[in-house]
């Protein structure tokens, strides 16, 4: 149990939808980052949160937006779905220097 | 852009020590290196991390080549609970943000 929460669990959704995933810690850590693990590859940064800022930026298109809260929790935003945005969606809490807590991931399919 | 290097799979014996290495030639003097491992359908687990020195704590052992270059995961009993994928991570403080690139890891077959 690693207190990192992330809803839902699973979702489907079509083509050039757009879909909110969220994440919420009991840690109490101020930074939350969002990684995409495509299937069978290691996790991909997508972006990172520090105090309600962006903080950093993987090698994601701006349809890919987040969100971070007073309380910590946070969401991803993905606009426009595409075929290739099928994944594995991690957030982590924590992590710089000290271990980072991960969620269970949210599995997106876009058929 | 990884910056480790990790088999791709690896086997070991129950209750037989396992060795994961993991080779890192370009970690800079502050980067920490991280272990996760993920079993099937779950978020990354942290192992263990260290910075020069090697580290022990419940889970594992981290022996880290005195140049830094190269380290290695010890898990002393191997367990069917211990298969899974192993990561050997690197912190990126490139662009001023902490991240962790992971490459694809090894996968760990633990035999009965």
């Amino acid at each position: 149990e690693t207190g990192v929460t992330q809803s839902p669990t699973h979702l489907i959704k079509t083509r050039g939808q757009q879909v909110t995933l969220r994440c919420s810690s009991q840690s109490g850590h101020n930074t939350v980052s969002w990684y995409q693990q495509a299937l069978g590859q290691g996790p991909q940064f997508i972006f990172q949160y520090y105090r309600e800022e962006e903080n950093g930026r993987g090698n994601f298109p701006p349809r890919f937006s987040g969100l971070q809260f007073p309380n910590y929790s946070s969401e991803l935003n993905v606009n426009a779905l595409e075929l290739d945005d099928s994944a594995l969606y991690l957030c982590a809490s924590g992590g710089r220097n000290t271990e980072a807590f991960f969620g269970q991931g949210t599995r997106l399919t876009v058929v | 852009d990884a910056k480790t290097t990790q088999p791709n799979s690896m086997e070991s014996n129950e209750e037989e020590p396992v060795h994961l290495p993991c080779n890192h030639s370009t970690i800079s003097g502050t980067d920490y290196i991280h272990w996760y491992r993920q079993l099937p359908s779950q978020g990354p687990e942290y192992v263990i991390h260290g910075l020069t020195s090697n580290v022990n704590n419940r889970m594992a052992s981290l022996a880290i080549a005195e140049d830094r270059k190269s380290s290695t995961l010890i898990l002393h009993r191997a367990t069917l609970r211990d298969a899974a994928v192993y990561y050997c991570i690197l912190g990126d403080t490139t662009s001023g943000t902490y991240k962790y690139i992971f490459g694809t890891g090894t996968r760990l077959k633990v035999l009965a």
